[in-house]
């Protein structure tokens, strides 16, 4: 049974730092890792999808990275802005087309 | 990105009654469902599985007949907490997978989200 954790759980940063979540999963065999964005009392918004055969995807100041065989993602938020406040899930599609969810990191930036 | 929409975004009801969350996408065909649940503070946690036109699969510890899906059209499936009660009181996210861009091993989109509070 695949299992995804993302550490660290919470996250609080002065704005402009640079940082980076983790996301480690248990069974390699996966077609795809996505990452995204929930904010409070909302759906998710996709921020990055890295195929298996991928290594990495970037977009503005968003960078995520794969490496399958040891089973670690990471997302790396470049300046960060009190705007980026969020909670950031990662997840991984398995066979059965299963969708596995992490269980997030809490980011809070302060202005 | 695929348009996903649920209807409704928040619903409170007295505990024994039933209510039906609806999941249209928008601008693709959705062979398939998924329907996850979240409670405060935790992950998404997949419910069930459906393809258009046939039953559901249930994930462990779901039970079938309380959490009825019906998926008979390739833009609408809907989701039934029948008898409701509080501990069934939680966020609940729609996900189609199909064609014209949604398909398997690619982006995964959700819908905005149901939140259920039973009283």
């Amino acid at each position: 049974k695949q299992e995804v954790t993302q550490i660290p759980a919470a996250l609080s940063v002065p704005e402009g730092e640079n940082l980076v979540l983790n996301c480690s999963f248990t069974d390699s065999a996966i077609y795809n890792l996505q990452w995204f964005r929930q904010d409070p009392g909302k759906g998710l918004t996709s921020l990055l999808l890295i195929q298996s055969s991928q290594r990495e995807q970037t977009s503005g100041r968003l960078n995520a990275s794969l490496d399958k065989s040891s089973g670690r993602s990471t997302l790396y938020i470049a300046a960060s802005q009190p705007g980026d406040s969020a909670t950031y899930l990662c997840a991984v599609l398995s066979s059965g087309d299963k969708l596995t969810f992490g269980t997030g990191t809490r980011l809070a930036v302060r202005p | 990105g695929a348009v996903v929409s649920q209807h409704p975004s928040w619903v409170i009801c007295k505990s024994g009654t039933s209510v039906k969350i609806e999941c249209r996408s928008l601008d693709f065909q959705a062979t398939t469902m998924f329907w996850y649940r979240q409670f405060p503070k935790q992950s998404l946690m997949l419910m069930a599985t459906s393809n258009e036109g046939s039953k559901a699969t249930y994930e462990q510890g779901v039970e079938k007949d309380k959490f009825l899906i019906n998926h008979a059209s390739l833009t609408l499936s809907t989701l039934t907490v029948t008898s409701a009660h509080p501990e069934d009181s939680s966020f609940y996210i729609c996900s189609p997978t199909g064609t014209s861009g949604g398909a398997s091993y690619n982006e995964q989109f959700f819908g905005p989200g149901t939140r259920l509070t039973v009283l």
